[in-house]
């Protein structure tokens, strides 16, 4: 079965300062990797996805994540944060979609807070 | 992308009474899922909804509590029946659209059961 482990229930970085959110998975084959971010009050939006190719990509917001297979992680990262990134993040990973369903497993998330 | 509407946002419902949850969307997609958060806790997939037929439940929801439609590719509800205050959370439904992968999820229900 697969599952999602986010280490960081809270974490907590001065604006401008720089991000990393953590996030391990357990999957049996090719994972595909996601990262969402919940403001209070709204839906989920997708930052990054991660299917196959280039283990760096890019996502909207200035967001980037790293896929390390031989540590089974896929880490969130931002430069420099900025007040509005205050929000709760989840990792995800999904089954491939032909048989898998596209069901997504989600992290317990990771509330950010941004001190000015 | 897909945009996702639900309704209502949030209710407040009496235990041993049913809430139905609606949910559009603004394109045809080709999966719908319903989802629940409970309180400090991460997301939860209740079930896959499809299209003109029962719905594939989780481990741990079953029909009765949880019966969901999908008449069409845009539109599916969730009802929760015969609440109980474990049932207050947030749910949400999602869709995939042409982009294999890219799950796109509405703004979430948040209901209380007093």
């Amino acid at each position: 079965a697969q599952s999602v482990t986010q280490p960081d229930i809270h974490i907590t970085v001065s604006e401008g300062a720089s991000l990393e959110l953590r996030c391990n998975y357990s999957y049996g084959a090719t994972p595909y990797l996601f990262w969402y971010v919940q403001s209070p009050g709204q839906g989920l939006q997708l930052l990054l996805k991660y299917f196959s190719g280039d283990t760096l990509v890019q996502g909207i917001k200035g967001f980037e994540a790293e896929f390390k297979r031989s540590q089974s992680s896929f880490n969130l990262r931002k430069p420099s944060v900025h007040w509005s990134d205050a929000a709760e993040y989840f990792c995800a990973v999904g089954a491939h979609p032909v048989g898998g369903g596209n069901k997504l497993t989600f992290g317990t998330g990771t509330q950010l807070k941004v001190e000015l | 992308s897909a945009v996702i509407s639900q309704k209502p946002s949030r209710d407040i419902c009496q235990r041993g009474t049913s809430l139905t949850i609606q949910c559009q969307v603004d394109s045809q997609v080709t999966m719908m899922f319903w989802y629940r958060q409970q309180p400090g806790q991460s997301l939860t997939l209740i079930a896959t909804a499809n299209q003109g037929s029962e719905a594939t439940y989780e481990s741990g929801f079953v029909i009765d509590k949880f019966p969901i439609s999908r008449p069409n590719l845009t539109f599916s509800t969730l009802t929760v029946s015969n609440m109980s205050p474990e049932d207050s959370s947030i749910y949400l439904c999602s869709g995939i659209g042409d982009r294999a992968h890219e799950q796109y999820f509405g703004p979430g229900t948040r209901l209380t059961v007093t």
